[in-house]
């Protein structure tokens, strides 16, 4: 059965303060890891996808990378709009289904 | 481009109560999901059709749920009768079957059974 963890499960950050939030996966087969972020009163919003170990992606002052048993997603220099919860996602190769982890909810204060 | 089309937005219900939700994927996608989220268990699989065929319902909770896809622009997902329990959000998403399986949620469909 896929497995995702995340942590931690809330993280407060002042603007400008880089930090990484952590991913850890249990899954047969890795077909995809996805990263999503979730605004309140939201449907989950896609960041990225990452295929394979050593892959990273960025996007603005988010930058998610992967290895073969977790991904982190980083973020530099944070500004109070990336507040938002980040779920983490896998696809198993013999499903097209994701399985999410809890998520972690952060919070970018001014 | 419209995104995936979620109906109602809110709904509140008495139990026992039937309920449907209904939803438009994207057009051109071929996988349709239904997810449930709530603070406890997080989002929940509860099924996925791909061409509009059923493919994992394992997470549909009881036969009190179900779910249609008549063609490939919309699916059903019903409860009944409707217990305070399953007051949460219900997502549909959508995917098509290439470019790098990404899948697109809709903005929930919020549930309340009193």
């Amino acid at each position: 059965e896929d497995q995702v963890t995340q942590s931690p499960e809330a993280l407060r950050l002042q603007e400008g303060e880089s930090s990484s939030l952590n991913c850890s996966y249990t899954v047969s087969g890795l077909r995809g890891l996805f990263w999503y972020r979730q605004d309140p009163g939201k449907g989950p919003e896609f960041l990225f996808t990452l295929y394979s170990a050593g892959e990273e992606k960025e996007k603005e002052r988010l930058k998610a990378t992967l290895t073969k048993k977790e991904s982190f997603l980083h973020i530099t220099a944070p500004k109070p709009e990336d507040s938002a919860t980040y779920l983490c996602a896998v696809q198993d190769t013999g499903r097209r289904a994701l399985t999410f982890g809890s998520g972690t909810r952060l919070q970018v204060q001014p | 481009d419209a995104g995936v089309i979620q109906s109602p937005r809110h709904e509140v219900t008495e139990m026992g109560q039937e309920v449907t939700l209904r939803c438009k994927p994207i057009s051109g996608h071929n996988s349709l999901f239904w997810y449930r989220q709530t603070m406890m268990r997080g989002l929940e699989l509860l099924i996925y059709f791909n061409n509009n065929v059923p493919i994992d319902d394992s997470g549909m909770p009881e036969d009190r749920f179900s779910a249609k896809m008549p063609n490939a622009s919309f699916s059903t997902l019903k409860i009944q009768p409707s217990e305070p329990r399953d007051s949460a959000v219900y997502f549909c998403a959508s995917s098509p079957l290439s470019s790098g399986n990404t899948i697109y949620f809709g903005e929930g469909s919020w549930l309340t059974v009193v």
